[in-house]
């Protein structure tokens, strides 16, 4: 069946170190794939996606390219903030209809 | 980008009641969903809401204990009935909108069941 596996947290580094969050899936077909953020006491709200394979997502300096020959979508970031602390989610849509499959999510705690 | 609203961000109940979530959406969309958030883990759907029909419930969730409303396009509602303390998560509706299996959020109803 279609399943997510995301890096177990908590991570904690220091501001301006490089971030990777590893994310990799299990599906059939060509799944879309997302990272949803989690910022404290809100609600969750799209970060970055792919819809196809070597597609690669971007926003606010996140990056995570879509590699089918690992099943994977990383997210990585170059030089991480305070304001970067959250939960992030990695999902995938395994075929356009509307039902996200989630990971566990990953709290990221940055220190000043 | 769709616009969601949530009302109550957050409730305190006392365990036996119930409380009724709005979610109300900027434009017209088809399906709006529910999911659950309990403390500290990842989301789970509880019931997809089409207007005009009955919710479609997840494997665990029943009618009878979260009963939804979809009365037009740009409105929905969750009950949570019979409150226990287990009940006590955030209660997130969403919306696809864009046809690319991207949802938006709303910004959550903290619920604290004592």
């Amino acid at each position: 069946g279609n399943s997510v596996t995301q890096m177990e947290g908590p991570v904690t580094l220091s501001e301006e170190a490089f971030l990777t969050i590893n994310c990799t899936y299990t599906a059939t077909g060509y799944p879309s794939l997302f990272w949803y953020v989690q910022y404290p006491g809100e609600g969750l709200q799209l970060l970055l996606k792919a819809t196809k394979a070597d597609d690669k997502g971007s926003n606010k300096g996140f990056e995570a390219t879509y590699r089918k020959e690992t099943t994977s979508f990383h997210l990585e970031k170059g030089s991480v903030q305070v304001s970067d602390s959250a939960v992030y989610f990695c999902a995938l849509n395994p075929q356009s209809n509307y039902q996200l499959i989630w990971g566990a999510g990953t709290k990221l705690i940055i220190k000043p | 980008s769709a616009v969601i609203s949530q009302k109550p961000s957050r409730d305190i109940c006392q365990r036996g009641t119930s409380l009724t979530i709005q979610c109300q959406v900027d434009s017209q969309v088809t399906m709006m969903f529910w999911y659950r958030q309990q403390p500290g883990q990842s989301l789970t759907l509880i019931a997809t809401a089409n207007q005009g029909s009955e919710a479609t419930y997840e494997s665990g969730f029943v009618i009878d204990k979260f009963p939804i409303s979809r009365p037009n396009l740009t409105f929905s509602t969750l009950t949570v009935s019979n409150m226990s303390p287990e009940d006590s998560s955030i209660y997130l509706c969403s919306v696809e909108q864009s046809n690319t299996g991207e949802l938006f959020f709303g910004e959550g109803s903290r619920l604290t069941v004592l």
